[in-house]
């Protein structure tokens, strides 16, 4: 089975600075992987995926991430962040094969200092 | 609009008192799931379907049952509602074989 680990639950940032937030994932086959954002009081939206390819993937609102099957990771970045990032952001896993089942990561709450 | 839709948003009950919570979906999308949301553990998923008639248990199915009799409704009841199904439930569905979902708005339910 596969599994999604989140290390950080708060990550805060001063505004326009660089922002990291770490996902590893474990599992015995192959797996997409994704990052979903959630806004205050809203539901989840994408923000980017890895399929195949490339191991950059870029997202909506400026955000990018790189897998690295070596390291088992796919870790999300913002150059320059802004108030309006402010959101929990999920990563999460699914299995290559037939089976849309995502499995998430426990969140990491962002929080963009002014 | 493409959307997935919810209801109620939010919802108080008592212990014991047989609740549904409706989801509905206007893409045409095979797949669906519920899932619930809960503080330092993400979202666990409840159950999810394939398709119509077709239903299968996630990763917390106990105390909850669905059904998919139409390809756009997913309904999530609770037949005896418990203090420990409090939490943020969400409704999501996909196009087969897409791995992008959508995700509904979310229900707040309080089991007092």
């Amino acid at each position: 089975a596969q599994s999604v680990t989140q290390l950080d639950s708060q990550v805060p940032v001063f505004e326009e600075a660089p922002v990291e937030l770490r996902c590893n994932y474990s599992s015995s086959v192959s797996v997409y992987l994704f990052w979903y954002v959630q806004y205050p009081n809203q539901g989840l939206q994408l923000l980017l995926k890895y399929l195949s390819g490339s191991t950059l993937v870029k997202g909506i609102n400026g955000f990018e991430a790189e897998f690295n099957k070596s390291q088992t990771s796919f870790h999300l970045r913002k150059p320059s962040v802004h108030i309006s990032d402010t959101a929990e952001y999920f990563c999460a896993v699914s299995l290559t094969f037939g089976n849309e089942k995502l499995t998430f990561g426990t969140g990491t709450r962002l929080t963009i200092i002014p | 609009e493409a959307q997935v839709t919810q209801n109620p948003r939010y919802l108080i009950t008592v212990t014991g008192k047989k609740l549904t919570v409706t989801c509905s979906q206007n893409m045409n999308h095979e797949y669906m799931s519920w899932y619930r949301q809960d503080p330092g553990l993400g979202l666990r998923q409840i159950y999810y379907s394939m398709n119509v008639e077709v239903t299968d248990k996630g990763d917390v199915p106990e105390g909850y049952k669905v059904s998919r009799k139409e390809k756009r409704n997913f309904p999530l009841i609770l037949e005896s509602p418990s203090p420990n199904q409090t939490s943020l439930y969400f409704c999501a569905s996909a196009q087969e074989q897409s791995y992008e979902q959508y995700f509904g708005p979310g229900t707040r339910l309080t089991v007092t």
